[in-house]
Parts: structure tokens; C-alpha cells; sequence
């Protein structure tokens, strides 16, 4: 059984652009999180979704992030016009049910230059 | 707030030592969870500890959660370099509405470091 996987592992951009950080939950696992941890600081939550519906947002940043779980498909994580402040690691993390341990991927280490 | 407080924040010792991780907490906690990570992955998940009083061993770790649900420690007996790693303590906390959906908040973590 195939662990969480994210895509990019490494990810570069400049000022201005956008990111698209995917992630893809074990088998069987309808609950995906989002999380972000920053240089020097803890993990943080950022995002819970289920299949096609945002459950709470309350992590996220209000303008420029976004975040989506479609029917079909990976969930994406999606910033627009990144700043050198995003710059950090983006961990995506599954779970069977909201009571149970998470499981989570390898992360997105995004770089903003 | 529900905030997580481990200490110590870095432990160094020599192969073959015990130490323990305290995870505390003022708030009451559904659940504890314990993860380990390594540099550039993700955290792997040890335990999940949901009973007050509960004791989980895992080979040479050792799980406890406090009695109130408020705190949890961690004891690693003969350490080993292969132990090495960030060990992070983490809990569901809910929005003010009192629905929990989860979502975890973290300790600051333990880096420790066993010598050879």
C-alpha cells in the first residue's frame, strides 16, 4: 500500500509566480490535510479537505492560497504570486477517519527567489 | 488556544543512555499523537495514545499519556544513533464552535542526537 505522495519535492519560483503543490492520500483515505512548516517554527495546519468540499480553512492564509481535493485526482495546494515569506515546507497528510493517526508525505520544499 | 509544550528542545547523549520527551499540555486532549522526522521528510506517525493512563510500547520506546489527557512523554530505553531525529508531539484541537475535524497542532519538537 502506497504511502501519501507529493509532487514537486523541490519546488522554485520567483516573486510573482504561481505554485501548485499536489498530493495525493493513501488508498482508502478520504480525509486530507495540508500543513506548513516554516524555518525555525513548528508545523502548522493550514487546510482540511474531503473529497470535493473544503471542511476548514481556518491555517490559511485568506488572500493568494488556495486549496482543492476534485472527485478525481490529487488535492492541490495552489499560491498564487508568491512571496519570499512562502518559502517553506508544505506536508500533506491522510487519514481514514478525523479520529485516527495521519500518515503524511515526504513534502514540498518550496523556494522562492 | 490549545498549545503543546515539549521539552527538552534538543537532547544529546551517548549510545546506550535512556531519556524521556514531555509533551504538556494545560488544555485536555482527545488524543495524543507522537511523530518522528528526519531531515528533508515528512513526519512518520509512532503512536496514538487516547486513554488517560495509557501505555504504549514500541520496541524500545515507551508511550505514556497523562492521566487528565493534559500531557504525554515519551521514554527511549538504550538509545541507538538510528534514533536520532526530531520527535514531535501533536493533538486534535478544535475550532470555538467545538468541532475538532482533526486537525493537529504541534509541539515545537525534540531534536535529538544519539552519539555513537
Amino acid at each position: 500500500n502506497a504511502g501519501v505522495m507529493q509532487n514537486p519535492r523541490h519546488l522554485v519560483r520567483r516573486r510573482g509566480q504561481e505554485a501548485r503543490l499536489r498530493c495525493s492520500p493513501m488508498k482508502g483515505h478520504s480525509h486530507v490535510y495540508w500543513y506548513r512548516q516554516l524555518p525555525e517554527e513548528g508545523l502548522k495546519f493550514m487546510v482540511y479537505l474531503q473529497k470535493e468540499n473544503i471542511i476548514d480553512e481556518s491555517g490559511m492564509p485568506k488572500e493568494r492560497f488556495s486549496a482543492e481535493f476534485p472527485k478525481e485526482g490529487p488535492s492541490i495546494l495552489r499560491i498564487q504570486q508568491v512571496v519570499r515569506g512562502d518559502s517553506a515546507a508544505y506536508f500533506c497528510a491522510s487519514s481514514p477517519r478525523t479520529s485516527a493517526g495521519q500518515y503524511f508525505g515526504p513534502g514540498t520544499r518550496l523556494t522562492v527567489t | 488556544t490549545q498549545l503543546l509544550e515539549q521539552s527538552p528542545q534538543f537532547l544529546s547523549i551517548q549510545e546506550g543512555e535512556n531519556l524521556t520527551v514531555y509533551c504538556n499540555s494545560s488544555s485536555v486532549f482527545s488524543s495524543l499523537q507522537w511523530y518522528r522526522q528526519e531531515p528533508g521528510e515528512g513526519p512518520v506517525l509512532l503512536v496514538t495514545v487516547v486513554t488517560g493512563g495509557e501505555v504504549k510500547k514500541l520496541k524500545r520506546l515507551t508511550f505514556q499519556f497523562g492521566d487528565a489527557r493534559k500531557d504525554s512523554s515519551l521514554h527511549i530505553t538504550a538509545a541507538q544513533p538510528g534514533d536520532t531525529g526530531l520527535y514531535l508531539c501533536a493533538g486534535p484541537i478544535r475550532n470555538a464552535g467545538g468541532t475538532s475535524y482533526g486537525k493537529l497542532t504541534f509541539g515545537q519538537g525534540t531534536i535529538l542526537t544519539v552519539h555513537p
